[in-house]
């Protein structure tokens, strides 16, 4: 079984600065790990992915992401935030291995406030 | 552009009513899904289908059925709805294969009164 910890159920940061939310994972075999982005009622949408390739992964909007596997970690990272990041963020881990139809299990999500 | 189309976006129910939540995708995925989010518990799986009429039992079924009928579609039942039921319900999809991702709905925020 897998599962997602996401630490830090806010998070606040001044506009410019550097963005850094943790996600850290349990899996029993190699994972894929995601982060997907919800804005304010909307549905979730895909900031990027890894899948077993390079462990250094970059996604929409200035955001990266590095695959650590000694420290189970996957996360998510921007130099400079922007006023339009203010979102909730989750981070999604599935095995990777082919069947169970493409099951995610998500973590609990991180609010990101950005400010002025 | 995947599409993904919950038919409501909020919907107002009463204790006992049985309730429809339906879903359309239009890129032909085999695998669609089911979530509640709740702030502070991230998103739940409710019931996953990854083909017509082939259905499986998420995290927290209870309470719940699913229909697929159809490929494009995927409809989320609830029998007698209760007030802990109010939530906001996504539906996702995501053709066969390992690394492919979800694609989410809007959702449909329900408040079961």
């Amino acid at each position: 079984a897998q599962s997602v910890t996401q630490l830090g159920s806010h998070v606040s940061v001044s506009e410019g600065a550097l963005v850094l939310l943790r996600c850290n994972y349990s899996s029993s075999v190699p994972p894929y790990l995601f982060w997907y982005v919800q804005y304010p009622n909307q549905g979730l949408q895909l900031l990027l992915k890894y899948t077993s390739a390079a462990t250094l992964v970059k996604g929409i909007n200035g955001f990266e992401a590095e695959f650590k596997k000694s420290e189970t970690s996957f996360h998510l990272t921007k130099p400079s935030a922007h006023m339009s990041d203010a979102a909730e963020y989750f981070c999604a881990v599935r095995p990777g291995i082919t069947g169970g139809g493409n099951k995610l299990t998500f973590g609990t999500g991180t609010q990101l406030k950005v400010e002025l | 552009d995947v599409k993904v189309t919950q038919s409501s976006r909020y919907l107002v129910k009463r204790t006992g009513e049985k309730v429809f939540l339906e879903c359309v995708q239009d890129m032909d995925h085999e695998n669609m899904f089911w979530y509640r989010q709740d702030p502070g518990l991230g998103l739940r799986l409710i019931y996953f289908s990854y083909d017509v009429k082939m259905k499986e039992k998420g995290d927290i079924p209870e309470g719940y059925s699913v229909s697929r009928e159809k490929k494009e579609r995927f409809s989320l039942i609830l029998e007698s709805a209760s007030t802990n039921q109010t939530s906001m319900y996504l539906c996702a999809s995501t053709p066969r294969g390992a690394g492919n991702i979800q694609y989410f709905g809007a959702g449909t925020r329900l408040s079961v009164l």
